[in-house]
Order: structure tokens, then C-alpha cells, then sequence
């Protein structure tokens, strides 16, 4: 069964670090491209970076130069190390799989979240 | 940006009732085109891609038309599991991907 997890999420102060994981089962991440996308309270959903199987790297410009997408092939995990943080970084964080092809990028797996709380 | 607009916003519906949600972009998409749904405390799922195409495992009373900037997502025979918020989001810009504003369905 294909399947994401993240973990990592919590309260922090402003201007703190966290790093989040999303351990994946059923496919290899590596072969995959995957991205990260948050949801803040009472907002939608917004995409925040993506990682894609060769290798590059792609980032809101909300979050470009404080965010970091990265993967583990031996773990199967994918990470966002988020410097920085702001109030407005508050949010449910998801990771997720993203199939590319002649018909677009879709997103056709996600896990369930984990939130993170930017407060003092 | 491309700029999505989806309507209505929140929409009041029965268990039965057909129901259509709308998704305007402010330039042409041609069909990259996506629609989820999305329960509280549960991970988003994929019901229509490429504007048209129902994810496998997708209930057969979810489809998806249009193309260029307008867009629709219409669920029939409306059921109790339906009741969500739904999102569309364009993949023409990838991998900077944009989700609209979400329509919350309500009994």
C-alpha cells in the first residue's frame, strides 16, 4: 500500500528551526518527484517546495532561502528543514507524491499532517 | 501568477442533490487541471486530474469538464461521505502549482 507519514511538527519560537520527515511505504521516493504543501488555520491549501527524482529543487518565494527540501534514498524519507520561522509559517505541513506526465503534475497521495505552531 | 477563482465558496446541499463547483484561472491552462477533496484531520485525496480523467478508486459520480480557464467539478447523488471542502489546483506553472480557495460543502 502506498503511504505517507509525517512527522516533526510542534510549537516553536519565531525565528527557530524545525525539521519535518515524511517516511514513505510502498514506493522508492527517490524515484518519485514529491513536494510539500501547507495549509494554514481557516486557509487552503498552498504548495511550499517540491523535489523532484533528478534531483532539482523548487521552492515558494514565501519560504525561499529559509526552507530546505531534501531526501534520504536509504530511509526512504523525504525532509523539509525550515529555518527561520515566522508566525505565518503556522500551518498543517503535507507531503506528497506527485505523478508528472503528458497530463500534468497531480498529486495522488498525501499524508495526513503534521502541524506546526510558530509562537513565542 | 495564474490567479484561481473557485465558486461558490460554501455551498449548502442535501444527501441526492447534484451539485456543480466552479474553478476560473486568469490565463489559459489548456487542461492541467486537478480536483481534490478534503476532510478535517484526513489527507487530501485526488478525484480528477487533467481536468477530465477520475482517479482510480474515485467514485463514478465525480466528474470534471472544461478547458483553457474554466472549469467544473460536479458530484451527483450527492452522498454523506461527500460532504468536504474541495480544492482545484492548476499544474501549468509547475512545479510552482497553485490550489484555489477551496469550496466548503455543507449538509
Amino acid at each position: 500500500e502506498v503511504q505517507l507519514v509525517e512527522s516533526g511538527g510542534g510549537l516553536i519560537q519565531p525565528g527557530g528551526s524545525l525539521r519535518l520527515s515524511c517516511a514513505a511505504s510502498g514506493f522508492t521516493v527517490s524515484s518519485n518527484h514529491m513536494n510539500w504543501a501547507r495549509q494554514a488555520p481557516g486557509k487552503g491549501l498552498e504548495w511550499v517546495s517540491a523535489l523532484y527524482a533528478g534531483g532539482n529543487t523548487y521552492y515558494a518565494d514565501s519560504v525561499k532561502g529559509r526552507f530546505t527540501i531534501s531526501r534520504d534514498n536509504s530511509k526512504n524519507t523525504l525532509y523539509l528543514q525550515m529555518n527561520s520561522l515566522r508566525a505565518e509559517d503556522t500551518a498543517v505541513y503535507y507531503c506528497a507524491r506527485d505523478v508528472y506526465d503528458t497530463n500534468g503534475d497531480h498529486f495522488d497521495c498525501w499524508g495526513q499532517g503534521t502541524l506546526v505552531t510558530v509562537s513565542s | 501568477d495564474i490567479q484561481m477563482t473557485q465558486s461558490p465558496s460554501s455551498l449548502s446541499a442535501s444527501v441526492g442533490d447534484r451539485v456543480t463547483i466552479t474553478c476560473r484561472t486568469s490565463q489559459t491552462i489548456n487542461s492541467y487541471l486537478n480536483w481534490y477533496q478534503h476532510k478535517p484531520g484526513k489527507a487530501p485525496k485526488l478525484l480528477i486530474y487533467a481536468a477530465s480523467s477520475l482517479q482510480s478508486g474515485v467514485p463514478s459520480r465525480f466528474s470534471g469538464s472544461g478547458s483553457g480557464t474554466d472549469f467544473t467539478l460536479t458530484i451527483s447523488n450527492l452522498q454523506p461521505e461527500d460532504f468536504a471542502t474541495y480544492y482545484c489546483q492548476q499544474s501549468y506553472t509547475t512545479p510552482a502549482i497553485t490550489f484555489g480557495q477551496g469550496t466548503r460543502l455543507e449538509i
